[in-house]
């Protein structure tokens, strides 16, 4: 069975810092994976995938993420924080075979000025 | 990048009655629309799969005849709570798959609120 473990309620990070979201994956076969991010009483905004190709993802924003099969990570990175990135951040997953993205629960960003 | 929108974004009706809640791809097909269900400050819970012209594909503990799904073109699914109840309140996103990032990605909603008197 597919799964997504975000293992950070909440990161907090001061604005102009870099900043890590962590995920990691389980899946059979080769993962697809994405990032996307949710503010207050909205949908989700998706950042970036990972399907094939370089393992470092850049997407929108100035956000990029890494995948590392060996470590069956993917974590989320932004060189320099903003305010404004403060959010909820969802890491997903689906197989090759698979059709609907399975969501970990989601990290809160909170970016202090 | 892909639209996808959703109407109503709010509603609030009493017990016993239906409401339904319709998504649309705005420039782009969806052959595969997704109905997730979000608690507050909890992750989305896949709900269903909905294949234009076919009957959705249910996840397990959802009831097909509470919520019924219609994917009856390329652009529109709707999701109909029937006789809803209070523990029917959450917040309901709809999601397409297509758009200019490919097939791959999944476009998501902006979200219906259904509070249930």
């Amino acid at each position: 069975a597919q799964s997504v473990a975000q293992p950070e309620d909440q990161v907090n990070v001061a604005e102009g810092n870099p900043l890590t979201v962590k995920c990691t994956y389980s899946v059979s076969g080769n993962p697809y994976l994405f990032w996307y991010v949710q503010y207050p009483n909205r949908g989700l905004q998706f950042l970036l995938k990972y399907i094939t190709g370089d393992n470092l993802v850049k997407g929108s924003y100035g956000f990029e993420a890494e995948f590392n099969k060996s470590q069956t990570s993917f974590h989320l990175k932004k060189p320099s924080a903003l305010v404004s990135d403060s959010a909820l951040y969802f890491c997903a997953v689906r197989d090759q075979a698979g059709t609907a993205l399975i969501f970990g629960k989601g990290t809160t960003l909170s970016v202090s000025s | 990048g892909a639209v996808v929108s959703q109407h109503p974004s709010r509603v609030i009706c009493k017990s016993g009655t239906s409401v339904k809640i319709e998504c649309r791809s705005l420039d782009f097909q969806a052959t595969t629309m997704f109905w997730y269900r979000q608690f507050p400050k909890q992750s989305l819970m896949l709900m269903a799969t909905s294949n234009e012209g076919s009957k959705a594909t249910y996840e397990q503990g959802v009831e097909k005849d509470k919520f019924l799904i219609n994917h009856a073109s390329l652009t529109l699914s709707t999701l109909t709570v029937t006789s809803a109840h209070p523990e029917d309140s959450s917040f309901y996103i709809c999601s397409a798959r297509g758009g200019t990032s490919g097939a791959d990605t999944q476009y998501f909603g902006p979200g219906t609120r259904l509070t249930v008197l």
